[in-house]
């Protein structure tokens, strides 16, 4: 069975650093990984779209990589201001139609 | 931009109760899934749809059922509501490859 880990579970920046969420997978047999933030008691928002035959994916301050040998994905966000807290869900399709999720990494970017 | 919409997004039930949770989407997706979330745990998938009138179960499909007579509509139904199944629920749509969630319901079960 797939497993997704995010680590670690809350992360706290001080405006205009650069923020690094981890996400690790154990079966490499993937279909694509996706990226998606969620505000507080809302819906998740995808990010990012990283094909399984891809290495990285970018979307203005955006940047995630993906290394499916090592079953790793980084999600890079530049210069973090306080509109990016958020929790950080990284999701592993793992056929057409199943995700399997981590649990979050939940980012607090203090003014 | 496809729209994916939750009946509540707040719903209060009693324990024992017959709950219905209703999804629509607006782009003609044939995919359809049933999450609910909880702290710690992440999302787990309940059931999915992949046509009209077509279900499977996911991970954790005991206590719920679904319905899905139309391709924008995917009902998720709670036969007897217990405490347990207090939760946010999250519906989702997808092409393949890729998911659009709704807003989510928070359900609380008393």
């Amino acid at each position: 069975k797939q497993e997704v880990t995010q680590i670690p579970a809350a992360l706290s920046v001080p405006e205009g650093e650069n923020l690094v969420l981890n996400c690790s997978f154990t079966d490499s047999a993937i279909y694509n990984l996706q990226w998606f933030r969620q505000d507080p008691g809302k819906g998740l928002t995808s990010l990012l779209l990283i094909q399984s035959s891809q290495r990285e994916q970018t979307s203005g301050r955006l940047n995630a990589s993906l290394d499916k040998s090592s079953g790793r994905s980084t999600l890079y966000i530049a210069a973090s201001q306080p509109g990016d807290s958020a929790t950080y869900l990284c999701a592993v399709v793992i056929n057409d139609y199943k995700l399997s999720f981590g649990a979050g990494t939940t980012v607090t970017v203090r003014a | 931009d496809v729209k994916v919409t939750q009946s509540s997004r707040y719903l209060v039930k009693r324990t024992g109760e017959k709950v219905f949770l209703e999804c629509v989407q607006d782009m003609d997706h044939e995919n359809m899934f049933w999450y609910r979330q909880d702290p710690g745990l992440g999302l787990r998938l309940i059931y999915f749809s992949y046509d009209v009138k077509m279900k499977e179960k996911g991970d954790i499909p005991e206590g719920y059922s679904v319905s899905r007579e139309k391709k924008e509509r995917f009902s998720l139904i709670l036969e007897s509501a217990s405490t347990n199944q207090t939760s946010m629920y999250l519906c989702a749509s997808s092409p393949v490859g890729t998911q659009y969630f709704g807003p989510g319901t928070r359900l609380t079960v008393l």
